[in-house]
């Protein structure tokens, strides 16, 4: 059990366009879940924490009008790259925290993003 | 803030021979502490956790070390096989945060053959 999968798995776009990717919790309900980005050979860094029925999150240093986070439901969350730029090419990875409070994330298999 | 830092970048091993991984921590309000393995162009997998008000946890062919005095992590692997091969990340949570992870810069594993 808690399995998260993410749409697409990779991606490539032209500047100047908007991305979609989705994150899903398989097989349980999840009232968070956050979203995070990692460049190569670094590390993940956490952009915005999303709670289902509220607005997300963001850290700082991430725009919150670039990076549209919507949680409509217990189960999918979905981040939206706007007019994308060639340095928002990147590794987004989600992950879901299961609804009760307890600390485990878990994590999605990633979308690789491409602007071109 | 909080950070989590790794004192290598890069570890080799011999197949069979056992891996240690260390990761230093300096927010001493942490209170659970994760290892996490991340194949090439995959997510993160859970490997083992500790709480603060532990010390060791052993998991299957892992160890989870935790020295709160000196604020030091470590992950053992028994045994290291090939498929040991990935990056291995610490992470930390803070105690009464929003439970947020905050991840380490990440170790890299190579297994000899």
């Amino acid at each position: 059990g808690a399995v998260v999968s993410q749409h697409p798995s990779w991606v490539i776009c032209k500047s100047g366009t908007s991305v979609k990717i989705e994150c899903r919790s398989l097989d349980f309900q999840a009232t968070t879940m956050f979203w995070y980005r990692q460049f190569p050979k670094q590390s993940l860094m956490l952009m915005a924490t999303s709670n289902e029925g509220s607005k997300a999150t963001y850290e700082q240093g991430v725009e919150k009008d670039k990076f549209l986070i919507n949680h409509a439901s217990l189960t999918l969350s979905t981040l939206t790259v706007t007019s994308a730029h060639p340095e928002d090419s990147s590794f987004y990875i989600c992950s879901a925290r299961k609804s009760g409070g307890a600390d485990e994330q878990y994590f999605g298999p990633g979308t690789r993003l491409t602007v071109t | 803030g909080e950070s989590v830092g790794l004192h290598l970048p890069t570890l080799s091993v011999q197949e069979g021979d056992n891996s240690i991984i260390n990761c230093a921590y300096s927010n001493s309000a942490s209170d659970y502490f994760i290892w996490y393995k991340q194949e090439s162009g995959k997510g993160p997998q859970f490997i083992i956790d500790i709480r603060s008000n532990m010390d060791k946890r052993q998991g299957q062919r892992v160890t989870v070390l935790l020295n709160k005095t000196v604020k030091h992590l470590s992950l053992q692997i028994a045994a290291t096989q090939p498929g040991d091969s990935a990056v291995y990340f610490c992470a930390e949570i803070l105690s009464g945060s929003a439970r947020q992870l905050t991840f380490g810069s990440g170790t890299q594993l190579t297994v000899l053959p």
